[in-house]
């Protein structure tokens, strides 16, 4: 199974801040990685997948770099909406998600 | 498109619980189905997922067994038989899209809550 490891578990970071977080794989997977976001109570959303497409509707700051085993997610400016926790996903076999990077206010 | 879904509540361990998710607003039958979960204050877990025929169907071997996903294209439904349950799987269950080509999951259902407990 691939394991994904996500750093840092949580980011503490201002408005206006650029923001990024690390996704690692046990074995490569080329650029099948998926980002999403979820918020307290709801359902995940997506952000980029294929490793750097932007998903309709998401806003230009976010941002997706990476091949093989290390990835990135960047958020150029951060918003007060993007106070959030991210998670990673491969699908290069089957599925997997990271643990997670909780964004908190600093 | 639409994910609701339904069936979540209190069981006893070692109890059964089928969950259920309506789809609307795309062709239900051409689209691979999941079923993810995420425990309170954990993250997400992937349960199973389902081609649009159900000849494929995969479970990772933390669920293996206990599990069974199944759907009704007719109805547009996708289910979750679970069996057995333990304390651990007390989770909110999430139905998610398979979009195809690339294999993310791009659209959620609300979630429904399972709890196990005496």
């Amino acid at each position: 199974d691939i394991q994904m490891t996500q750093s840092p578990s949580t980011l503490s970071a201002s408005v206006g801040d650029r923001v990024t977080i690390t996704c690692r794989a046990s074995q490569t997977i080329s650029t099948w990685l998926a980002w999403y976001q979820q918020k307290p109570g709801k359902a995940p959303k997506l952000l980029i997948y294929r490793a750097s497409s932007l998903e309709s509707g998401v806003p230009s700051r976010f941002s997706g770099s990476g091949s093989g085993t290390e990835f990135t997610l960047t958020i150029s400016s951060l918003q007060p909406d993007d106070f959030a926790t991210y998670y990673c996903q491969q699908y290069n076999s089957y599925r997997t998600f990271g643990q997670g990077t909780k964004v908190e206010m600093k | 498109v639409q994910l609701v879904e339904s069936g979540g509540g209190l069981v006893k361990p070692g109890g059964s619980l089928r969950l259920s998710c309506a789809a609307s607003g795309f062709a239900f039958s051409d689209f691979y189905m999941n079923w993810i979960r995420q425990a309170p204050g954990k993250g997400l877990e992937w349960v199973s997922y389902i081609s649009p025929s159900s000849k494929t169907i995969y479970y990772p071997d933390s669920i293996k067994g206990r599990f069974t996903i199944s759907r009704d294209n007719a109805k547009n439904s996708l289910y979750l038989q679970m069996n057995n349950l333990g304390a651990e799987d007390t989770a909110v269950y999430y139905c998610a899209r398979d979009r195809p080509i690339n294999s993310v999951f791009d659209y959620w259902g609300q979630g429904a809550l399972v709890t196990v407990s005496s």
